[in-house]
């Protein structure tokens, strides 16, 4: 079945980039999606790629999609203490309906 | 952008209750609504996908009868979680779309469930 993996944590010091990284399993996936959770909220959509493109820039966030090797990553650049954060990555499910997550990446930043 | 709502935001009830949460799209209408659960630090697993006046799409390994989904409107879902136990302490988020492709769904703020 489809798999979204992610690494847990990330630590970095205010100012300085992020980078979070995916790996998913289903090559059929026609969208992959980075969202962010915020301490006892739900999921904001952060921003979103479509599998032929191989980067979206979206002011300090950075896409990068490697097909070949399905990974995903997302970048944050002049990262904030804001930021700090529960970040997701999905794709969609071999039925194009529900989203299939990773275990998300705690992003915690350091002033 | 679109809106979704939950309530109640959060929810303590004795164990062997039942507990309902509505799902409600606020300016738009949703075919079909989505019921998540997540754990402390885990990811969102899929339970159900919800169309409007047709009965609910399970996941393997969720209880069907314990978690009774209804979307009976084009704006509103609702889970109940029924005869609640304390391993059903969790955090509920529903989803709802509104079309195909790449921005159909939006995501509720949750529901954080505790049983007592």
């Amino acid at each position: 079945g489809e798999d979204v993996e992610q690494s847990l944590f990330l630590s970095v010091r205010e100012g300085d980039s992020s980078v979070i990284n995916c790996t998913y399993t289903d090559s059929s996936s026609t969208y992959l999606y980075w969202y962010k959770q915020e301490p006892g909220a739900g999921l904001q959509l952060l921003t979103y790629i479509f599998s032929n493109m191989d980067m979206k820039q979206d002011q300090r966030l950075t896409v990068l999609l490697n097909k070949k090797d399905k990974h995903l990553s997302l970048r944050i650049a002049d990262t904030q203490t804001g930021d700090s954060a529960i970040y997701f990555c999905a794709e969609k499910d071999q039925a194009g309906t529900a989203l299939i997550f990773g275990k998300g990446t705690t992003l915690s930043v350091s002033s | 952008g679109a809106v979704v709502s939950q309530h109640p935001s959060r929810v303590i009830c004795k164990s062997g209750t039942s507990v309902k949460i509505e799902c409600r799209s606020l300016d738009f209408q949703a075919t079909t609504m989505f019921w998540y659960r997540q754990f402390p630090k885990q990811s969102l697993m899929l339970m159900a996908t919800s169309n409007e006046g047709s009965k609910a799409t399970y996941e393997q390994g969720v209880e069907k009868d314990k978690f009774l989904i209804n979307h009976a409107s084009l704006t509103l879902s609702t889970l109940t979680v029924t005869s609640a136990h304390p391993e059903d302490s969790s955090f509920y988020i529903c989803s709802a779309r509104i079309r195909q492709g790449a921005l159909g769904q939006y995501f509720g703020p949750g529901t954080r469930l505790l049983v007592l």
